[in-house]
């Protein structure tokens, strides 16, 4: 079974520094990907970055990067100047390449409040 | 044009009835999905249908019956909803991959059911 766990239920961060949000994850499967997704107040669900299990190099979109520790099991987001529209909800997920492939399993998610 | 559609955004019923949520997408997607979001967030995938066929079924209440007319659409009748029923209900499609999902989630925008 897949978890994911999202410890911070809420952060803080000034506008223009950086914030990581953190998550970790548990799973049996060897070939897995891990996924960030934003919603903000208006309720939809945006895709930010995704990590493979096999990927050598940390993913990286923009402001957004991936700071993924195998060994750990953990896949925190990070993201750098930080505006005032990243004010929104983060979940962390994970979906599985084998024959059950197609299931995510999500976080409880981190409101993140960029302050100005 | 919406890569991930589905009707109605909002909907508001009384206890017993019987409704029906649409989703359509039209990015060529093999699969979709229905997550249900409730009051606390925490998004739960509902089921997974690949190129028509039903493929996760979690333990979902046998009144949500999910049905894919053709891989572009899948929709969900709930019958004799109930109080606990009111959530967000997310429709998504993801790019099915030589029996591997890549996994990145295209989300509707979802359709807030309230049951009174």
């Amino acid at each position: 079974a897949q978890k994911i766990t999202q410890t911070q239920p809420g952060m803080f961060v000034q506008e223009k520094e950086a914030v990581t949000l953190d998550c970790t994850y548990d799973t049996s499967d060897p070939s897995y990907g891990l996924f960030w997704y934003k919603q903000p107040s208006s309720g939809e669900m945006i895709f930010l970055i995704y990590q493979g299990s096999y990927d050598q190099q940390n993913a990286t979109e923009g402001r957004y990067s991936l700071n993924f520790q195998k060994a750990r099991k953990s896949a925190n987001l990070v993201i750098s100047a930080s505006q005032l529209g990243d004010s929104a909800m983060y979940f962390c997920a994970m979906s599985s390449t084998n024959t059950n492939a197609g299931k995510s399993t999500f976080g409880d998610g981190t409101t993140l409040t960029v302050k100005p | 044009d919406t890569a991930v559609s589905q009707t109605p955004k909002y909907l508001v019923t009384q206890m017993g009835n019987d409704k029906s949520i649409k989703c359509e997408q039209n990015l060529g997607h093999d699969t979709m999905y229905w997550y249900k979001q409730d009051s606390k967030k925490f998004l739960k995938i509902m089921f997974s249908y690949n190129n028509k066929e039903l493929i996760i079924n979690e333990t979902v209440p046998n009144r949500f019956s999910p049905k894919s007319p053709d891989k572009a659409h899948l929709n969900l009748h709930i019958n004799s909803l109930e109080l606990g029923d009111s959530a967000v209900y997310f429709c998504a499609s993801s790019l099915w991959a030589g029996g591997a999902d890549t996994g990145e989630l295209f989300f509707g925008e979802g359709s807030r059911l309230t049951v009174l």
